[in-house]
């Protein structure tokens, strides 16, 4: 597609649901990337996807958070047992190589109640 | 671990003037250092990037400059226009080269 693209774009959930959050990055493009952003807050690192390796893991802050890419392309973000303090938007973004000239998808803001 | 530092009240700036913007950082010495644009609701768009053998880099009326020894990049724009503000992140990658740290930002507010 033209851009990185994020469903739902808003998802409010009860405590204690699990949540998924899907990203669909733009074709062709090796490295995949979800950050997190509190209000007011920085970007957050979570987890990075480099082609067929494996992916580094190093930000996700807990074991109920995990993260999948399907096929090099698609990936989906996943909050078990979700808790208010993960209430954030959840920031996708892919590009050809690491760390040149990342393109965002608009996020999927995640309101838990 | 790496800390990035930038500008935490937001700057406004007359339109027509000349926005200058820090960025600081510890702890390391990235190889590159970016600059992106972040708009309420959206997420961030890139704008350019440095490497650590440059020291300057120009985009249309944008400005960056990288100084490794002061461990120090400026964001300028000049004849600033008001559809110039937003908030501006500095990142540089980290030490494992494989991923990208965001500053916090700084808000520009650019008044006619």
């Amino acid at each position: 597609g033209a851009g990185v693209s994020q469903s739902p774009s808003n998802k409010v959930t009860e405590k204690g649901k699990d949540v998924e959050l899907r990203c669909d990055p733009i074709s062709g493009h090796t490295a995949l990337y979800w950050y997190r952003q509190s209000l007011g807050q920085g970007l957050e690192f979570l987890i990075y996807f480099q082609g067929n390796s494996a992916p580094d893991k190093s930000g996700l802050p807990s074991d109920r958070f995990s993260a999948e890419r399907t096929g090099g392309s698609v990936s989906t973000l996943t909050i078990q047992r979700t808790q208010q303090e993960d209430s954030a938007v959840y920031l996708c973004a892919s590009s050809w190589t690491a760390n040149y000239g990342y393109t965002f998808g608009s996020g999927t803001r995640l309101t838990v109640v | 671990s790496q800390k990035i530092e930038q500008n935490s009240e937001a700057l406004n700036i007359q339109e027509g003037k000349t926005a200058t913007l820090t960025c600081n950082y510890t702890n390391y010495s990235p190889a590159y250092l970016q600059w992106y644009r972040q708009d309420p609701g959206r997420g961030p768009v890139f704008l350019l990037l440095i490497r650590e053998n440059e020291k300057e880099k120009r985009k249309e009326r944008l400005k960056v400059t990288f100084d490794t020894t002061l461990k120090q990049s400026l964001f300028h724009i000049t004849a600033s226009q008001p559809a110039d503000s937003a908030t501006y992140l500095c990142a540089l990658d980290d030490s494992s080269a494989s991923k990208i740290i965001f500053g916090s930002g700084t808000r520009l507010s650019i008044r006619p």
